[in-house]
């Protein structure tokens, strides 16, 4: 079972480029790497998904290294709305390996 | 589409009282789910099901029942509630073999005194 970690909280500025880095040291090659953002009040959002290298959407971009042991979701210019709880999780689509941690609180500030 | 929507949005119990919590989706979805997420916590999944009929047992089952009669809905079922069930409940559902993209509907915010 993969497990992720990722800091507990981040803070930026309006118009900054926020990175999050998650790591997953024992990462199948079966496992896909998916991010899901959370605002309060609401359930989580799936943002993106990846396998290796790069996926990039109208909301987030997804960098993975060659090794797969990391992975780092990248929102450019981020503005007061992005304020919310990012997860990131690994699996191979199955129940056992779903498992939504305690994510990483990003806070944007004007 | 209205996605995955959740009946009723609040409510508040008392001890040993029941309920059922409403969840229905419109995407064709084979897969629901039922969470809870409690205060600084993440989700836990309580109960899944694959399809009409089946269900199976999430990581925090104990003291909740479910019940999937048709596609489009899963009813999660409290039949005595404890304050330890005060929570938000949230749904979801997504398409099959797809446990990791998951559709979430709004939650459910329940108190029990």
């Amino acid at each position: 079972l993969a497990k992720t970690t990722q800091p507990i909280s981040m803070d930026s500025y309006e118009g900054q480029e926020v990175n999050i880095t998650c790591s997953h040291n024992n990462i199948a090659t079966n496992d896909y790497i998916t991010w899901y953002q959370q605002f309060p009040s609401q359930g989580p959002r799936f943002i993106i998904q990846g396998y290796k290298t790069k996926v990039t959407n109208e909301v987030a971009s997804l960098f993975i290294p060659a090794d797969r042991k990391s992975s780092t979701l990248s929102l450019p210019r981020v503005s007061l709305s992005d304020t919310a709880v990012y997860y990131c999780l690994v699996g191979d689509g199955g129940y056992s390996t779903l498992t939504f941690g305690k994510g990483t609180m990003l806070l944007v500030s004007p | 589409n209205a996605g995955v929507t959740q009946t009723p949005k609040f409510r508040v119990l008392k001890t040993g009282q029941s309920m059922t919590l409403l969840c229905a989706q419109d995407m064709n979805h084979e897969y629901m789910y039922w969470y809870r997420q409690d205060p600084g916590m993440g989700l836990r999944l309580i109960h899944y099901s694959v399809g009409e009929g089946t269900t199976a047992k999430g990581e925090v089952p104990d003291g909740y029942n479910v019940s999937r009669l048709k596609k489009q809905n899963f009813l999660l079922g409290l039949e005595s509630a404890a304050p330890s069930q005060t929570s938000v409940y949230f749904c979801a559902s997504s398409p099959p073999r797809a446990f990791d993209e998951q559709y979430f509907g709004p939650g459910t915010r329940l108190t029990v005194t």
